[in-house]
């Protein structure tokens, strides 16, 4: 069965600094891969999708992923981390044919000043 | 800008009673989801709803759930009979088209159930 990884349940950064938040899939096929962003008493927000059209994806706020097949990663990064980027942050994969998101287990990002 | 609404956004209920928990997703969406988060676990998905049936569900979606799309614009999610282990965080998502093609989906606010 599909599934993601994501590795470090914290991230802590200083604001203006490089944001690396990581994410591993299994998938027997090339899935459709996610990040979605929760701020405090919110919904999950797309920040940005894979679905094969191009290995580096742009999102909002500055965030962007890139699709390595090789080593399975869809890792997100942000070159500046700003104070407002604190929130949780999910990986999720859809495999083609099916409708659901498997999410993984989420990473806080703290940012401090 | 559109988004999917949710209520109530905390319900307390007692074990074996019967909850319905509402969901107005986005007006021109046509897929509906249900997800739910227990604390400090995954977010799991639960049913997906597709032109007035379920088109998908998981293992935890088991005779004690229904869903309904019971006017043009609200879609619920029925617990027959609560249990402590329901208590989580409900989250309702909709897409314009199948998620099956990668469409994204919307998530509403959440729904904290917590049973007693």
């Amino acid at each position: 069965a599909q599934s993601v990884t994501q590795l470090g349940s914290h991230v802590s950064v200083s604001e203006g600094a490089l944001v690396l938040l990581r994410c591993n899939y299994s998938s027997s096929v090339p899935p459709y891969l996610f990040w979605y962003v929760q701020y405090p008493n919110q919904g999950l927000q797309l920040l940005l999708k894979y679905t094969s059209a191009a290995t580096l994806v742009k999102g909002i706020n500055g965030f962007e992923a890139e699709f390595k097949k090789s080593e399975t990663s869809f890792h997100l990064t942000k070159p500046s981390a700003h104070m407002s980027d604190a929130a949780e942050y999910f990986c999720a994969v859809m495999n083609t044919g099916f409708q659901k998101l498997v999410f993984g287990t989420g990473t806080r990002l703290l940012v401090s000043p | 800008e559109p988004e999917v609404t949710q209520t109530p956004s905390h319900q307390v209920t007692q074990m074996g009673q019967e909850v319905i928990l509402r969901c107005v997703p986005i007006s021109n969406h046509l897929y509906f989801y249900w997800y739910r988060q227990i604390l400090g676990q995954k977010v799991e998905f639960l049913v997906s709803f597709y032109n007035n049936e379920i088109s998908e569900k998981s293992e935890i979606f088991d005779d004690q759930f229904s869903v309904e799309r019971p006017d043009g614009s609200n879609f619920t999610l029925k617990i027959r009979s609560t249990k402590l282990e329901d208590s989580a965080m409900y989250f309702c998502a909709s897409s314009e088209a199948d998620g099956r093609v990668g469409s994204e989906q919307f998530f509403g606010p959440g729904t904290r159930l917590t049973v007693l």
